[in-house]
């Protein structure tokens, strides 16, 4: 079975604060992805990495950056955050021709 | 841009009903549409993958088809359960699986 683990389930942050969201898959995938989920919008994804060190700008990147050092691990920064990035974060991971498999979310709070 | 709409966006039907769940894609020229359900607070899980050259795809009591040409999906319950009381997403991937664009869900509940 393919695993897909995040840092955190639950986090509380304040604006301006340096936010690290980390999501770890165990399957050897390419693909790794970033969403973000709020009520009536969706699924939007953020940023994308389809090798170590490439990354692609997904539909909402602004104010996001990642980081992808080693193909397991694909890390998402708010560098300031702010209350607008309170929301539920989703880690994908996939290969390609198959579907993709998620992480269990951060609920992220920025007070 | 792609769009994908989801309607209703909740749904409420009695136990051992079948049903069926609509899902509706602006831009025919996909490359698969994927079916997922979430759980409260929780992440997807994958249900059925249905590729463009594919009408439909079967696992278990599932059943999900594709018609490309008119830019509609159904998923099908069969005798539902009131473990099947989730949220229901499909997703549209227009190139390779790097990219999927959601719809925003249909909320179903079973009612015992």
């Amino acid at each position: 079975d393919v695993k897909v683990t995040q840092s955190s389930r639950y986090l509380v942050k304040r604006t301006g604060e340096k936010v690290f969201l980390e999501c770890v898959q165990d399957m050897d995938h390419e693909n790794m992805f970033w969403y973000r989920q709020d009520p009536g919008l969706g699924l939007r994804l953020i940023y994308f990495s389809y090798d170590v060190k490439m990354k692609e700008k997904g539909d909402i990147p602004e104010g996001y950056s990642v980081s992808r050092e080693k193909k397991e691990r694909f890390s998402l920064i708010l560098e300031s955050a702010s209350t607008n990035q309170t929301s539920m974060y989703l880690c994908a991971t996939s290969v390609i021709t198959d579907t993709q498999y998620f992480g269990p979310g951060t609920r992220l709070t920025v007070l | 841009k792609q769009e994908v709409t989801q309607i209703p966006a909740a749904l409420s039907v009695p136990e051992g009903e079948n049903l069926v769940l609509n899902c509706s894609f602006t831009d025919s020229a996909i490359y698969n549409l994927q079916w997922f359900r979430q759980d409260p607070g929780k992440g997807l899980t994958s249900l059925l993958l249905i590729q463009s050259s594919q009408r439909e795809q079967t696992s278990g009591r599932l059943n999900a088809s594709l018609d490309k040409s008119s830019g509609r999906s159904t998923l099908y319950i069969a005798a539902s359960q009131p473990g099947d009381s989730a949220t229901y997403l499909c997703a549209v991937g227009l190139f390779g699986n790097e990219k999927l664009t959601f719809g925003t869900g249909t909320r179903l509940t079973i009612i015992p």
